[in-house]
């Protein structure tokens, strides 16, 4: 089956520039969705497709793919971003994978 | 307001049953394709299984296929998930999800989950 790695946690200065990146084969063929969980809620939908953004999340965030790695960019990192994240997409037979998840300190 | 609401997760023995409903509303239930995802505590995402939006087609990820069966219900906009043989590793909050109709790779509503705890 597909899998998807992200680095376990990464840091970033409060205002300051942090880029999450997830790695998987199916990224070749598939883009990646990203999702933030934050303590005690359910995840939300952050980005998704080429670099699109749902309503109501901010701009800071953005995306980007190349290869078989995609990235998940927070320009101006605010207090409210320390979360989870977690990337996903699928594989050519329909299963769908999430990544290991990343885990994101705004110090 | 669009909402997704779980229930019937509960503490039960291995090797039992149980059924996990989900409810929808805010929405129109039967133009969306559904999931459910869950998560062992402290651990990651794990998608589980998917049904499309007249049940015509259904995936399951390889940890719980032919143990689990996800079924709707459009006319209650429910959503449901039979668990069968439940296993120690089954312990986990399960959420239900919506598939954006924009993408259907990403999951643009969850709700907030029921707990299935599987221990004798």
């Amino acid at each position: 089956s597909s899998e998807l790695t992200q680095d376990p946690a990464v840091s970033v200065a409060l205002g300051q520039t942090v880029r999450i990146t997830c790695q998987g084969d199916t990224l070749r063929n598939y883009y990646a969705n990203w999702y933030q969980q934050r303590p005690g809620q359910a995840p939300v939908l952050v980005m998704y497709g080429e670099n699109n953004r749902p309503s109501g999340i901010p701009d800071r965030f953005s995306g980007s793919s190349s290869g078989d790695t995609a990235s998940l960019t927070i320009t101006g990192a605010q207090a409210v971003d320390e979360a989870d994240y977690y990337c996903s997409s699928r594989d050519s037979s329909g299963i769908y994978v999430f990544g290991t998840g990343t885990k994101v300190t705004v110090l | 307001e669009v909402q997704l609401m779980e229930s019937g997760g509960k503490l039960v023995q291995p090797g039992r049953s149980l059924r996990l409903s989900c409810a929808a509303s805010g929405f129109i239930f039967e133009d969306f394709t559904m999931l459910w995802v869950r998560q062992a505590p402290g651990k990651g995402l794990e998608w589980v299984s998917r049904i499309t939006r007249n049940s015509g087609n259904t995936g399951y990820a390889d940890s719980v296929k032919g143990r689990f069966t996800i079924s709707r219900d459009n006319a209650k906009n429910s959503l449901y998930l039979q668990v069968n043989s439940l296993r120690h590793e089954d312990t986990a909050l399960y959420y239900c999800a919506r598939e954006m109709t924009a993408d259907p790779d990403a999951f643009d509503l969850w709700g907030h989950g029921t707990m299935v705890t599987v221990s004798s």
